[in-house]
């Protein structure tokens, strides 16, 4: 079974650029989840979603990050203008029943 | 709100030595709770998880964990710690229905000392 795969592995940008990460899930896995890590610091949900639609987007910026999984299969989440505090490794993850991992975008913002 | 405290953000354990990592969670009703490990460069792999049932539950590499609802805590145990259990351990809750929230903790970073 092959695992979440998350692109690109690493992304480096300046303050005020924008970024996509991308995720495809586990064929068959409904949920996908969009976790930020920051540095020796636990996984903050940032979004997820059941199939195409969002269930808890409470804590995505607004102004600068969004998410999309319009086919409710793939998803995207994108920085319009990227901060220092952004600095962090985003990942995504999926479930059925088990939640599993993909092993993140480390993002440094410089 | 849902939410997981792990109050020893560093631990050092001798090889061979007995763990133990604590897990404080919050949670209205019945959790799910789990513990995963993050090796270096590697994402989250999953220890071991606790549905309601037995308190005690066994996860791989003989690690073990105790849930206590009176105490609101969810402690991972090792009998004997070896060298490549050196990575970060994050305690998680969730509710219990397909597709709920999972809240992480902060983390404990397990070093292990010759």
């Amino acid at each position: 079974e092959a695992g979440v795969t998350q692109s690109p592995r690493y992304a480096v940008l300046q303050e005020g650029q924008a970024v996509s990460f991308w995720c495809d899930p586990i064929s068959g896995h409904d949920t996908l989840y969009w976790y930020q890590q920051p540095r020796d610091q636990g996984p903050q949900l940032l979004v997820y979603f059941r199939d195409e639609a969002v269930i808890d987007n409470s804590q995505l910026p607004s102004d600068r990050f969004s998410a999309v999984r319009p086919k409710g299969t793939n998803s995207t989440l994108k920085i319009q203008s990227a901060k220092q505090g952004d600095t962090a490794t985003y990942l995504c993850a999926s479930s059925r029943q088990k939640v599993f991992f993909g092993k993140g975008t480390r993002l440094t913002v410089v | 709100a849902q939410s997981v405290t792990q109050p020893d953000a560093r631990v050092t354990v001798s090889e061979g030595a007995s763990l133990q990592l604590r897990c404080k969670y919050s949670y209205f009703g019945t959790p799910y709770l789990f513990w995963y490990v993050q090796y270096p460069r590697q994402g989250l792999q999953l220890l071991l998880k606790y549905y309601p049932g037995d308190p005690v539950v066994q996860g791989v590499n003989g690690f073990e964990a105790e849930f206590s609802k009176s105490n609101s805590s969810f402690h991972l145990r090792k009998a004997s710690v070896h060298w490549s259990d050196w990575a970060v351990y994050f305690c998680a809750v969730s509710g219990q229905g397909t597709g709920s929230k999972l809240s992480f903790g902060k983390g404990a970073k397990l070093t292990v000392s010759p």
